[in-house]
C-alpha cells in the first residue's frame, strides 16, 4: 500500500525565506503527484500537478520537483509572504491495481509566516 | 463559475439521526470522492466513484453510504452505524485518463454530533 510522508510536519520562517518543503512516498508506480495548500476551514485548492514523467513544474514562486525513481518530491516557495501561511499537502496517484482511481495523501506541512 | 459546491457547510446532528451531505460540480468530471478530515489525521478516503453508477469503498466506508445516478452529484450519507461521525468533509473530482487528472476539492462540510 503507498503511504505518503511529508516532513517537516511544522515550519516557522520570516518572510522573505526560501523554503523546501518534502514529500515522500513508498511505491514509485505512479501517474502524478499534486501539491495542495488548505486554509483553516476550508477546502484544499490545488498548487501544481506533475505528470509522471516530468520533473517539475513551476507557478509564479512555486516549484515543485519529481524524483519518480527515489519516491521524492519537493515543494519550493520562493521569497515566502504572510501570506503563504497554511498547511501544504501532498498526493500521489498509482499507476496500477485496484486502486487505479485514488489518490493517497500525506499528512501535511503547517506552514508560518511571520512578518 | 465551474466548481464544486458542497452544503451545508455547517450541519448539527442529534445522535442516531441520518445526514446527507450533498456535492455538486459542473466541470463534467468523470471521477468522485469523498474525504474525512480529523485534526492530526490527515486525510482519509470514504468513498469513491469513477463513473456514473459506480462507486469503491475507501479506507473507511464503514456508517457511510453513496450514489452516483448522475455526473454531477455525489451525495454521502452518514448513517446512525458511523460511531464517530464529528469531522471536516471534504468532496473532490477530477477528469478520467492517466496523464490529466488534476484534483479539485469543494470548500467543505462541517457535521458536529450533538
Amino acid at each position: 500500500k503507498q503511504e505518503v510522508t511529508q516532513i517537516p510536519a511544522a515550519l516557522s520562517v520570516p518572510e522573505g525565506e526560501n523554503l523546501v518543503l518534502n514529500c515522500s512516498f513508498t511505491d514509485s508506480a505512479i501517474y502524478n503527484l499534486q501539491w495542495f495548500r488548505q486554509d483553516p476551514g476550508k477546502g484544499l485548492t490545488s498548487l501544481l500537478l506533475i505528470q509522471s514523467s516530468q520533473r517539475e513544474q513551476t507557478s509564479g514562486r512555486l516549484n515543485a520537483s519529481l524524483d519518480k525513481s527515489s519516491g521524492r518530491s519537493t515543494l519550493y516557495i520562493a521569497a515566502s509572504q504572510p501570506g503563504d501561511s497554511a498547511t501544504y499537502l501532498c498526493a500521489v496517484r498509482p499507476d496500477r491495481g485496484s486502486t487505479l482511481g485514488r489518490l493517497y495523501f500525506g499528512r501535511g506541512t503547517q506552514l508560518t509566516v511571520w512578518p | 463559475d465551474g466548481g464544486i459546491t458542497q452544503s451545508p457547510k455547517y450541519l448539527f446532528r442529534k445522535e442516531g439521526q441520518n445526514v446527507t451531505l450533498s456535492c455538486e460540480q459542473n466541470l463534467n468530471h468523470d471521477a468522485m470522492y469523498w474525504y474525512r478530515q480529523d485534526p492530526g489525521q490527515g486525510l482519509r478516503l470514504i468513498y469513491y466513484s469513477q463513473i456514473v453508477n459506480d462507486f469503491q469503498k475507501g479506507d473507511i466506508a464503514e456508517g457511510y453510504s453513496v450514489s452516483r445516478e448522475k455526473k454531477e452529484s455525489f451525495p454521502l450519507t452518514v448513517t446512525s452505524a458511523q460511531k464517530n461521525p464529528t469531522a471536516f468533509y471534504l468532496c473532490a473530482s477530477r477528469t478520467k485518463g492517466p496523464h490529466t487528472g488534476e484534483l479539485f476539492f469543494g470548500e467543505g462540510s462541517r457535521l458536529t454530533v450533538l
